[in-house]
């Protein structure tokens, strides 16, 4: 598979739930990203890995927890969201931190219910 | 602080018009890049260009074409001859080359474009 892949499609979530975000690229990437897209809000940086580490945390709440395994793998873990956490989440990648295109996986649409 | 602004929030043409998204940015560096990404229903966006700001020339491709002006900080958009499947949202986006933003990507709201038959 070329790209960048993300499971679920489709996630819809109670508040006291916990689960887990997936995307994953095959493009040799060092950089990944996750971007939180809200109705009539811009796109969010939530957090920025570079060659696994973190580098970013965007002030994001800490109900959102990301992991980077390896430079192919990244997820975000998820547990006690609110109904505003509702949104599509978007992870991506570059070739390395920089002024590089970033490529987008097509999200994972989370409702929390 | 780096901000990037589209102001049209939604544009709706009838096939065939030519159609210009605009974008303004806000920097204080003097090396960046912009960009252009469609996003279509399926949810993905998908590069269109990349400019870096030493680079003001223009740029077609196909019926896609840049207007990249430094003075006004701005680098718009234009579909000439639109057609129903470049319906989708647009978004216009920037990145510094160095200092705390370096290779952060920050976004404007998007222009959602809107092209009937």
């Amino acid at each position: 598979e070329t790209g960048v892949t993300q499971t679920p499609r489709h996630l819809v979530m109670g508040m006291t739930n916990k689960k887990s975000l997936k995307c994953e690229q095959h493009l040799g990437h060092n950089a990944m990203y996750w971007y939180k897209q809200s109705a009539k809000k811009p796109l969010e940086l939530m957090f920025v890995y570079s060659l696994e580490e973190r580098v970013e945390n965007n002030s994001v709440p800490s109900r959102f927890s990301p992991e980077c395994p390896n430079s192919s793998h990244l997820f975000l873990h998820l547990h006690t969201l609110q109904p505003e956490d509702s949104a599509l989440y978007l992870c991506a990648s570059s070739p390395q931190m920089g002024p590089y295109g970033y490529t987008f996986g097509s999200g994972t649409r989370l409702t929390v219910v | 602080a780096q901000k990037v602004t589209q102001a049209q929030t939604e544009i709706s043409v009838v096939e065939k018009e030519d159609v210009t998204l605009d974008c303004v940015y806000e920097t204080r560096d003097t090396t960046y890049y912009l960009f252009w990404y469609k996003q279509p229903p399926s949810g993905e966006l998908v590069f269109l260009i990349r400019r870096n700001s030493f680079d003001e020339q223009n740029e077609i491709s196909g019926r896609y074409s840049w207007n990249f002006q430094k003075s006004t900080s701005s680098f718009n958009f234009t579909i000439t001859a639109s057609q129903v499947v470049d319906s989708a949202v647009y978004f216009c986006a920037l990145i510094f080359a160095g200092g705390t933003s370096y290779g952060k990507l920050t976004f404007g709201q998007g222009t959602i474009l809107t092209v009937h038959p």
